[in-house]
């Protein structure tokens, strides 16, 4: 089984400054690693994701993760944040297997402030 | 650009009761799924279709739920008798061949379940 840490429920961040929203996973086997973006009143949106490679991953948004496999992480990056950034933020995994359901993290909340 | 569509958006029930959660996966994939997220908590894999098959579920998914694709468009979850508990919003998603290697999950808008 895996499981997923979001250590932050909430990030209040000033508009234009960097962010980083941290992501722990624990796993017997190898996992896919994905960050999905929730907008208020909305579905779930991928932003990006990690299935093998080089450990940097940039995605939509402006926004980069880093996988660390020596510490299990997945932390996602990015270095100038706007308004319209605010949201829930997902971090999540899978085995990868053809209708593997995701595991999540609880989301942490980015809250941009002007 | 394809999206997952969710119907309805809001559902009001009665503990006891029957409810039927539509979704319109995207129409080339062949992979759907079932979520749901309790008002704080995290989200939470319910089950997963493909080939008219159940593929996977979670514990959640018990006897008291189902999943049904009765048609070429339309994915079900059928909550047989609800319970206070079962209140959540749930999401669909799908995924396709093409992304069957890239493993995106393409996710609707939720449906907000609550049980009275």
């Amino acid at each position: 089984a895996q499981s997923v840490t979001q250590l932050d429920s909430q990030v209040p961040v000033f508009e234009e400054a960097p962010v980083e929203l941290r992501c722990n996973y624990s796993s017997s086997v190898s996992v896919y690693l994905f960050w999905y973006v929730q907008y208020p009143n909305q579905g779930l949106q991928l932003l990006l994701k990690y299935l093998s490679g080089s450990t940097l991953v940039k995605g939509i948004n402006g926004f980069e993760a880093e996988f660390n496999k020596s510490q299990t992480s997945f932390h996602l990056r990015k270095p100038s944040v706007h308004i319209s950034d605010t949201a829930e933020y997902f971090c999540a995994v899978s085995r990868g297997g053809g209708a593997d359901g995701l595991t999540f993290g609880k989301g942490t909340h980015l809250i941009i402030q002007p | 650009e394809p999206e997952v569509t969710q119907t309805p958006s809001h559902q009001v029930t009665q503990m006891g009761q029957e409810v039927i959660l539509r979704c319109v996966p995207i129409s080339n994939h062949l992979y759907f799924y079932w979520y749901r997220q309790i008002l704080g908590q995290k989200v939470e894999f319910l089950v997963s279709f493909y080939n008219n098959e159940i593929s996977e579920k979670s514990e959640i998914f018990d006897d008291q739920f189902s999943v049904e694709r009765p048609d070429g468009s339309n994915f079900t979850l059928k909550i047989r008798s609800t319970k206070l508990e079962d209140s959540a919003m749930y999401f669909c998603a799908s995924s396709g061949w093409g992304d069957r290697v890239s493993r995106t999950q393409y996710f609707g808008p939720g449906t907000r379940l609550t049980v009275l």
